[in-house]
């Protein structure tokens, strides 16, 4: 079966300070896979998604990038924190436009 | 206004109710999906629908393309269904949109 691993559960972190989440998906092979933010009152935003190895989509101007180097491994990644990345990141797969998703539960970062 | 609307955003009932969420939509969708986070903030995907209605257990899920709107139901609602309930749609591409979610509050 199919299972999606996401760590840490919990972090704080100074501003200023680097940041590396990090998603892994398995039982599946090339899944689709997507980093999702919510921020506190409002809803789940896409921040990256990948369709393979090297290949990621960027939906908004932030100060967060994303890394695919293995086929089920996600990473997301901060060089310099900033107060307004705190929120509620959640790593989420699918096989693709017509099937369903698969989430993560989720990292509660705080930057302080 | 949000791409996706959902009401009521906060709904509190007695154990045994029949509950509805709504959710409203203004662009063109290949799916909508209905989405179930629990307080800790983990996130089970419920439904996804392209048409018609879905039942899996008290859980029931309908959708009308042509009036661009979705409900979801629980039927003989229970405490263990307290939760935000997020309804998302997806226009083609990979990205979905979320609708701000509707806190549901069984009361035993």
């Amino acid at each position: 079966s199919q299972t999606i691993h996401q760590w840490p559960a919990t972090l704080v972190q100074p501003v200023g300070s680097p940041l590396s989440l990090e998603c892994t998906v398995e039982g599946t092979s090339n899944p689709n896979l997507y980093w999702y933010r919510q921020a506190a009152g409002r809803g789940l935003q896409l921040l990256f998604y990948s369709v393979g190895i090297g290949q990621i989509s960027s939906e908004v101007p932030q100060n967060l990038s994303a890394s695919r180097p293995q086929d089920r491994q996600f990473i997301l990644s901060s060089k310099k924190l900033l107060l307004s990345d705190s929120g509620f990141y959640l790593c989420a797969w699918s096989k693709g436009a017509n099937y369903g998703y698969t989430f993560g539960s989720g990292t509660r970062l705080t930057v302080v | 206004k949000n791409e996706v609307e959902q009401s009521p955003q906060n709904l509190t009932a007695q154990e045994g109710e029949f509950i509805t969420i709504n959710c409203s939509y203004s662009v063109g969708i290949s799916a909508l999906h209905w989405l179930q986070q629990h307080p800790g903030g983990g996130i089970v995907s419920l439904f996804m629908l392209s048409s018609g209605k879905k039942k899996h257990g008290r859980l029931i899920a309908t959708i009308n393309i042509q009036e661009k709107h979705s409900s979801l139901h629980i039927t003989a609602s229970h405490p263990r269904d307290s939760a935000v309930y997020i309804c998302a749609v997806r226009a083609g591409n990979e990205k979905l949109t979320f609708g701000t979610g509707t806190r549901l509050t069984i009361i035993p």
